[in-house]
């Protein structure tokens, strides 16, 4: 069974400092996501992530994935207070479109 | 516009009063699928849908029914809601093409009250 465990759970951060979420899932996939989600709004896509090395910026954001260690992560640089939201990773189960989701990570960045 | 579309967007009712969500997709997707999301739970699928007229469960599909009669919709049936139904409901939907990566849209959620 496909789990998917992200960290931290919340983070406090200040403006201009860097961070970075991390995504561990528990069995091979081909692809994985980043979604944003702003308090009681829908979910944004982000990111796509397909292979291994993976890299991919916008922004202040940026998302890499390492297949052979079952890792993604989200490093922020410089963060704004824009940047305050939900983001959860998602990895896709099978051929059947399923994404199994992360528990997200809550973002607060503070002045 | 691109979208998908949920309604309706609040809802608050009573036990056992039978509920339909309706979601509608304008991209001519294949893929559709309802998620519920709760507090410290993630998003958790209810069904998918793979075409018209194929459905399936996904993680949490007690207490739920849907159905695929036309390409863009994929509404959501509660025959005899339940307090612990009570959430915040989203509606997907992704093309099959290869070039597409799987990629879901959601809809703007519904939050479900069962009083």
């Amino acid at each position: 069974e496909l789990k998917v465990e992200q960290n931290p759970l919340f983070l406090s951060m200040q403006e201009g400092k860097n961070y970075t979420i991390y995504c561990n899932y528990s069995t091979t996939s081909d692809r994985l996501y980043w979604y944003r989600q702003d308090p009681g709004k829908s979910l944004e896509s982000l990111f796509v992530l397909l292979s291994n090395g993976a890299v991919k910026q916008e922004g202040r954001l940026m998302a890499s994935l390492d297949t052979k260690a079952r890792l993604s992560t989200l490093h922020i640089t410089a963060a704004v207070h824009d940047l305050s939201a939900t983001y959860f990773c998602a990895v896709g189960e099978g051929a059947t479109n399923k994404l199994i989701f992360g528990t997200g990570t809550l973002l607060a960045v503070q002045p | 516009e691109a979208q998908v579309t949920q309604n309706p967007r609040y809802l608050i009712t009573v036990t056992g009063k039978k509920l339909t969500v309706t979601c509608s997709q304008n991209m001519n997707h294949e893929y559709m699928s309802w998620y519920r999301q709760d507090p410290g739970l993630g998003l958790r699928q209810i069904y998918y849908s793979m075409n018209v007229e194929v459905t399936d469960k996904g993680d949490v599909p007690e207490g739920y029914k849907v159905s695929r009669k036309e390409k863009r919709n994929f509404p959501l049936i509660l025959e005899s809601p339940s307090p612990n139904q009570t959430s915040l409901y989203f509606c997907a939907s992704s093309s099959r093409a290869r070039d597409s990566y799987n990629e879901q849209f959601f809809g703007p959620g519904t939050r479900l009250t069962v009083l």
